[in-house]
């Protein structure tokens, strides 16, 4: 089957340090999503890319996250500097079509100290 | 702000019994689609059903809707230990290009 791969798998820095997450969708996928995971906020969409193009990034912070697509095979999601309210799980996901089932990837762990 | 909204939070039942969920959201939708997420994994994507469908079947999964409600129900039948995870349903609203998650329902199944 295919999958959305995500690395690194876990991610454990010092506050202030750059973090950078990475995704690579679906070949064939023309969407892309990061969602952020907390237990408090539960499931927050961050940045949503078409053909490669950001079409809405409202939901991150813009002074510390940037989301870019420099290719179809890779997503890219900095945050810089982090700060310890960052610690979540970050996922990709991507779709054939806005309106199609996500694929999810299986996240990034983050945990800033 | 969450369009979907799942309910119960939490379910536990015993292997075999039929499990039942439900979402509701707040205005008109494209689609609504259910997720699973098994504990430290990703979402899996389960079922979409369409404004203009009023059920759906997947294996042991049922899916009803009732736009008049502005309403879904997953019904798992014959559960299995397996299907132990929490339960997503996530709304796409007409002229929105994103999905809209719901805190999901934790559901437990017991051997």
């Amino acid at each position: 089957d295919a999958r959305v791969t995500q690395t690194p798998r876990d991610k454990v820095t010092e506050m202030g340090q750059e973090v950078t997450m990475r995704c690579q969708p679906i070949l064939g996928h023309n969407t892309v999503f990061w969602y952020r995971q907390t237990m408090m906020q539960g499931l927050e969409l961050l940045a949503y890319f078409r053909n490669r193009a950001p079409l809405d990034d409202s939901g991150m912070p813009k002074d510390r996250f940037s989301a870019e697509m420099p290719d179809a095979t890779l997503a890219t999601l900095k945050i810089q500097p982090s700060e310890p309210r960052d610690s979540a799980v970050y996922f990709c996901a991507s779709a054939p079509g806005a309106g199609d089932g996500y694929t999810f990837g299986s996240g990034t762990r983050l945990t800033v100290v | 702000s969450q369009q979907g909204e799942e309910d119960p939070q939490a379910l536990s039942i015993q292997e075999g019994e039929n499990a039942t969920m439900n979402c509701s959201y707040k205005t008109s939708i494209n689609n609504l689609q259910w997720y699973r997420q098994n504990s430290g994994r990703g979402l899996v994507h389960l079922i979409l059903i369409r404004s203009n469908e009023r059920e759906k079947h997947s294996g042991r999964l049922r899916v009803t809707l009732d736009t008049s409600k502005k309403s879904s129900s997953l019904l798992i039948t014959a559960s299995r230990a397996a299907d132990t995870a929490s339960y997503f349903c996530a709304v796409r609203l007409y002229n929105d290009y994103k999905l809209s998650f719901g805190a999901g329902t934790t559901v437990t199944v017991r051997a």
